[in-house]
Formats: C-alpha cells, sequence, structure tokens
C-alpha cells in the first residue's frame, strides 16, 4: 500500500495569513494515462469530509480560489493564500493513483 | 446532484451484527461504473478505507475487518450495503459511504456505529 505522510500535524495560524500543508508518497502517483490522482479534502469540526481539489491542483466546485494545490510525482503541497475562520478543521491528501485509497494522517488547522 | 445518504448504524454489544446501507442518487453515469467504499473514522481519529467494491462486484476488505465485514451493492436500485459482524470496541465510529472516481469525490454524511456492553 502506498503510504501518505503529511506535515505539519497541527498548523495554528492567524486570520488572513497564509498557510501551507506538505503531503509526500512513498511512490510515485503517476497512473498509466498519465494523471497524477492526488486529493486534498478537508473536514470541518463535526462534518463529513469534503474534496477540495483534485488531480493535484483542480479546485472543485465551489472551492474558493484561496485554495491551491501544486506537486508532482511523490511531493505535493496545499497552499491557502489568506485564512479565513471557515478554514478550521482537518486537512487530509489521499491518492486515487492505487488500490487500496490511502490517507496521510491529517492536518489540524485552528486559528491563532 | 450527487448524494449518498448512509443508513443502520446504532448502538450494539461486543460480538454483535449490523447492516448498513448506502442510498446513492444523481450519479451522471451509469451507477455499475463507480467503485463505492466505506470509509471509517473512529472518534478523534483518522480516516481508515474498510471496504471497496467495484463496478463488477470484486471486493476489497481492510485487514482489520477481514473475514467479519461483507459489502455489496445493489445496481438495480443503486445501493450499497456493508453487513459487520463479530464487532469489537475497536469497530466504533463513524462510517462514510463514499463514491470513488480516481478519488474519493462525493462523501454522505455518516453514520455512527458504536460497540458497547
Amino acid at each position: 500500500d502506498i503510504v501518505m505522510t503529511q506535515s505539519p500535524l497541527s498548523l495554528p495560524v492567524t486570520l488572513g495569513q497564509p498557510a501551507s500543508i506538505s503531503c509526500r508518497s512513498s511512490q510515485s502517483l503517476v497512473y498509466s494515462d498519465g494523471n497524477t490522482y492526488l486529493n486534498w479534502i478537508h473536514q470541518r469540526p463535526g462534518q463529513s469530509p469534503r474534496r477540495l481539489l483534485y488531480r493535484v491542483s483542480i479546485r472543485d466546485s465551489g472551492v474558493p480560489d484561496r485554495f491551491s494545490g501544486s506537486g508532482s510525482g511523490t511531493y505535493f503541497t496545499l497552499k491557502i493564500s489568506r485564512v479565513e475562520a471557515e478554514d478550521i478543521g482537518v486537512y487530509y491528501c489521499v491518492q486515487g493513483s492505487q488500490w487500496p485509497r490511502t490517507f496521510g494522517q491529517g492536518t489540524k488547522l485552528e486559528i491563532k | 446532484q450527487v448524494l449518498l445518504v448512509e443508513s443502520g448504524g446504532g448502538l450494539v454489544e461486543p460480538g454483535g451484527s449490523l447492516r448498513l446501507t448506502c442510498t446513492t442518487s444523481g450519479f451522471s453515469y451509469k451507477f455499475n461504473e463507480y467503485y463505492l467504499t466505506w470509509i471509517r473514522q473512529a472518534p478523534g481519529k483518522g480516516l481508515e478505507l474498510v471496504a471497496y467494491i467495484t463496478g463488477h462486484f470484486d471486493t476489497y476488505y481492510a485487514d482489520s475487518v477481514k473475514g467479519r465485514f461483507a459489502i455489496s451493492r445493489d445496481n438495480a436500485n443503486e445501493l450499497v450495503f456493508l453487513q459487520m459482524n463479530r464487532l469489537t470496541a475497536e469497530d466504533t465510529g463513524v462510517y462514510f459511504c463514499v463514491r470513488d472516481s480516481y478519488g474519493l469525490d462525493f462523501w454522505g454524511r455518516g453514520t455512527l456505529v458504536t460497540v458497547s456492553s
């Protein structure tokens, strides 16, 4: 199974400041079709997870453009340009290139 | 609009059984073309893939549930099931039904399973 490793695991951020989360996979996430299936999901307290980004950098419908994703191969980054109060919760990277799907440990973003 | 709604959770004693149902709607393509998964989250913990089923009824189980859980699907009625037997306290958590399309794209709200005497 592919191991996904996130850092940091805890991320205190001041409102309006940027935030960045990294995710590393134990093997390349480039699929046989040439695409890289790395998703980011967000779980607010008490809610179910919701996908934010797919294929590294494509935002899902309704996701603000302050969220961006980058990376390739085995190293990926989620960036929030200016953190807002609604961004609190846990962020997970999850790979979609191989079964079984595997998750990072999660990064808890909180407001300072 | 894609929807997945889980039901069937509850309180059960160790060694007992539960059957979870996921009712789906709004899939833009044929339901039987999608992989469907059950993912669980223990209290205060991360996400764990429990089982998945392909459109052709192939299945996968996490080692922690192999031999105790069974995933199935009803393509005609667009339903997914998770039969859980010989439950233990370690199975306690919220169980999410999730569609997969090159990654987990749509999530249900989850159903809580509590295993306790």
